[in-house]
């Protein structure tokens, strides 16, 4: 079955305290990125990566790092999270970017983070 | 900064009737417009979207529609159901630099029965 996955699904850390949320996905896309979700805001886009080794930043991108050492990974780290990141996070995958005429993107269930 | 403005931020609609969720954006190299619909406790879902060479693109009981002059962009949702209840998102980008995407802040639609 084609899908995203994340873990954690739920997280409640404190604030300074590393963390990973990984993302992984068996589409053999090439195409990955991050959103973190907030009421009244929609969908902001983090980071996001076209191919191994290729990463970018997104609208939002402070205090998060990205890294894309394998295609089907994409991990979103925390160095030193703060309470104002206390969101929803979705990873998201495409074949290609979403302007493709075919292609679909898929979002993983997403990961709800809470900074204390 | 890139812009996408959405509204209503709730719709609330007879099961039946339709609904009209709408969207502006301010860049106007923008020429790809995508639909998402979120349910609750799941990931967005593409369900429908635009290029800007057209000006109007149907699937079933859905249609969005595109004026670039305006820069408008329009969903359509027709003899609505209950299992059309969820949150909508719209969506801009443009083909030079396709893999930076801006969303709108989201529509909630509730059918009522």
């Amino acid at each position: 079955e084609a899908q995203v996955t994340q873990n954690p699904r739920y997280l409640i850390t404190v604030t300074g305290k590393k963390l990973t949320v990984t993302c992984s996905q068996n589409m053999n896309h090439e195409y990955m990125s991050w959103y973190r979700q907030d009421p009244g805001l929609g969908l902001r886009q983090i980071y996001y990566s076209m191919n191994v080794e290729v990463t970018d930043k997104g609208d939002v991108p402070e205090g998060y790092k990205v890294s894309r050492k394998e295609k089907r990974n994409f991990p979103l780290i925390l160095e030193s999270p703060s309470p104002n990141q206390t969101s929803l996070y979705f990873c998201a995958s495409s074949s290609t970017p979403w302007t493709s005429r075919t292609d679909t993107q898929y979002f993983g269930p997403g990961t709800r983070l809470t900074v204390l | 900064g890139e812009n996408v403005e959405q509204h209503p931020s709730t719709l609330s609609v007879q099961e039946g009737d339709s609904a009209v969720i709408k969207c502006t954006y301010s860049d106007s190299a923008s020429n790809y417009f995508p639909w998402y619909k979120q349910e609750l406790g799941k990931g967005p879902q593409l369900i429908i979207d635009i290029r800007s060479n057209v000006g109007e693109k149907k699937d079933q009981r859905i249609a969005v529609t595109l004026n670039k002059t305006a820069k408008h962009f329009s969903l359509h949702i027709t003899e609505t159901q209950p299992e059309d209840s969820a949150v909508y998102f719209c969506a801009a980008t443009y083909d030079s630099s396709a893999s930076k995407i801006i969303f709108g802040s989201g529509t909630r639609l509730s059918i009522r029965p």
